[in-house]
């Protein structure tokens, strides 16, 4: 299947510092791609949906100014949380449905990022 | 995106089929329903999906009823690495469509 990858696996930062995580596309490219956010022992949660060139789409709860979302090309989203705090701490994964070649939608995850702030 | 459920949890015996059952009743005419499993700590794994026939691939069956009410994903021979959580999801087509999970089902293969 095609592939998403992650960078980096897992980070641990201090308290009120930035963390940028890259979600890329290695064999297909995304004009729009998801990042979700899952807490031990629970589902995934969509944060929200970016699309290449323009503003994400934040979920509702989501603050669009502590989790800033660039996709600036086909095959990079990144996801920066500004100003960590202990409750930020979580599992993010983004994802992007192939539309391309003998795809029919299937979603792609990446492998997802452990954040830990201290 | 029409809402889906499925049971919290379940078991099967190693070599035996996991028969997993999911109920989307409000599924609307041009969703899909798409099957993903998520081992602990990785990102999930698409399976298989359909829209009304039956599907088969390499890793699973995926049976559709004919109201397309509900749907049963089907692991042939379950081996100890299937142990994860299995999410039914129904979904429009287009990149653009995003995804939203339920609670999926604890599947736990037992040796």
């Amino acid at each position: 299947g095609a592939v998403v990858s992650q960078h980096p696996s897992w980070v641990i930062c201090k308290s009120g510092t930035s963390v940028k995580i890259e979600c890329r596309s290695l064999d297909f490219q995304a004009t729009t791609m998801f990042w979700y956010r899952q807490f031990p022992k629970q589902s995934l949660m969509l944060m929200a949906t970016s699309n290449e060139g323009s503003k994400a789409t934040y979920e509702q709860g989501v603050e669009k100014d502590k989790f800033l979302i660039n996709h600036a090309s086909l095959t990079l989203s990144t996801l920066t949380v500004t100003s960590a705090h202990p409750e930020d701490s979580s599992f993010y994964i983004c994802s992007a449905r192939v539309t391309e070649g003998s795809y029919h939608n299937e979603q792609f995850f990446g492998p997802g990022t452990r954040l830990t702030v201290l | 995106d029409a809402k889906t459920t499925q049971p919290p949890s379940m078991d099967c015996a190693e070599g035996r089929a996991a028969n997993l059952p999911c109920n989307h009743s409000t599924i609307s005419g041009n969703e899909y329903v798409y099957w993903y499993r998520q081992i602990h700590s990785q990102g999930p794994q698409y399976i298989i999906h359909g829209l009304k026939n039956n599907e088969t691939n390499e890793m699973a069956s995926l049976i559709i009823t004919e109201d397309r009410k509900s749907s049963t994903l089907i692991l042939p021979h379950a081996t100890l690495r299937d142990t994860a959580v299995y999410y039914c999801i129904v979904s429009s087509s287009g990149g653009y469509q995003k995804v939203t999970f339920g609670t999926g089902t604890k599947l736990q293969v037992i040796p």
